[in-house]
This record gives C-alpha cells, sequence and structure tokens, in this order.
C-alpha cells in the first residue's frame, strides 16, 4: 500500500465549476497535510496546510481533513482555466521527519 | 528577495560521470530536502537534513551522495552508482511546521 494515494486523472471540470480532489493516506500517526500545485515543467508550490479535523479555507481553495477516515480533500471554488496544474498531496508522518508525496492528480479547467 | 537557488537549470552527463547539484536557501530553514521527479511520476525523496551536519536516506538514496557543511547548503551529488539519473531534481527547504518551499529545479539528462 502506497503511503499517500491520489487518482491520477485527468480529472476535467469547466470554467466555473468546482473542482474535487481527494487523497488517502495509510500512516495513523500523520499530523500535518499539504497540497501543492505544479505546473507543468515547474516545481511545486505550496497553496494549503490543514493539521487538525475540519475545513479550512483560503480564498477560493479549501482544504478538508478526516483524520477518522485517513482522508484529505482540496476544494476549488469557480474553477479557471489558469488552475489547470497537477495537484500534489503530500503528508508528514509525526515519527518520521520526512513530508511524503502523492504522485499526484491533473486537473484539466474547460474554458 | 528570500528563497531556494538551485544550479545548474540543465545538465548533461556522460554514463560512469559524477555530477553535483547545488541548493542554496537564504530562507534560514533548519531542514531541506532533495527530491526526484520522473515524467508522470510523484516526488521520491532521495536525502534530507535537518541541522547541520546531519542528514538521512531518504526512499531512493543509492547512488547520490549529500553534505550539511552550512545551514544554507545543502549539494546533491549523483554519482555513477546510479542507474537510471535522467530526471527532475528538486530541493527543498522547511519551516517547523513542515511547509516546504521548493527551489526551480535541476533536469539531469544522462547522454
Amino acid at each position: 500500500q502506497k503511503e499517500v494515494e491520489q487518482n491520477s486523472g485527468p480529472l476535467s471540470v469547466p470554467e466555473g465549476a468546482i473542482a474535487s480532489l481527494n487523497c488517502t493516506y495509510s500512516d495513523r500517526g500523520s499530523q500535518s497535510f499539504f497540497w501543492y500545485r505544479q505546473y507543468s515543467g515547474k516545481s511545486p508550490e505550496l497553496i494549503m496546510s490543514i493539521y487538525s479535523n475540519g475545513d479550512k479555507e483560503d480564498g477560493r481553495f479549501t482544504a478538508q481533513l478526516n483524520k477518522a477516515s485517513q482522508y484529505v480533500s482540496l476544494l476549488i471554488r469557480d474553477s479557471q482555466p489558469s488552475d489547470s496544474a497537477t495537484y500534489l498531496c503530500a503528508v508528514n508522518s509525526g515519527g518520521y521527519q520526512k513530508v511524503t508525496f502523492g504522485t499526484g492528480t491533473k486537473l484539466q479547467v474547460i474554458p | 528577495d528570500g528563497g531556494i537557488t538551485q544550479s545548474p537549470k540543465y545538465l548533461f552527463r556522460k554514463e560512469g560521470q559524477n555530477v553535483t547539484l547545488s541548493c542554496e536557501q537564504n530562507l534560514n530553514h533548519d531542514a531541506m530536502y532533495w527530491y526526484r521527479q520522473d515524467p508522470g511520476q510523484g516526488l521520491r525523496l532521495i536525502y534530507y537534513s535537518q541541522i547541520v551536519n546531519d542528514f538521512q536516506k531518504g526512499d531512493i538514496a543509492e547512488g547520490y551522495s549529500v553534505s550539511r557543511e552550512k545551514k544554507e547548503s545543502f549539494p546533491l551529488t549523483v554519482t555513477s552508482a546510479q542507474k537510471n539519473p535522467t530526471a527532475f531534481y528538486l530541493c527543498a527547504s522547511s519551516t517547523n511546521s513542515w511547509e516546504l518551499f521548493f527551489g526551480e529545479g535541476s533536469r539531469l539528462t544522462v547522454l
């Protein structure tokens, strides 16, 4: 079982719609959760961090964490073509001083 | 401006050669990381360092070496023992909350 799992996509949504990206993780001791956006040929950039159960909103982005289900999600409201990128889920386990990434979900926003 | 500088951006290596990728940060972060990304893949951890003069192997350390003599610098050497070194190499540093900030990456091609 992979430590961090994501559907590779592509996930296609029309412009203005809500994009929903999902991630599951295997280590119940995980404490810190992140979403990164990576444009083709570029390095990842951090867009959301979440550390406790529930929702965290930042502009058009909402991260949701459910530790009981070992599940993290990212919602992007009013999706724009500029949101088209690969979204990487990353997890830090408390006992290990490292951050593990999923393989990413490719999002395509159709104008 | 604070950030992470990787060099070179593009590098070509002949079979049997060692090459060193540079990574410098001025964010005053203690922790630094090297990841490898292959086309269509997620990020895989090569080495990480939480403090000067100390570093740990990640998931794919074979064929690589690092040093951490200064807080600001974490160079990665790709040795001839690495059988498939062609990849996109990403250096990052992190806050105490495990938020990673990446350099622009170095693209290594074996001729």
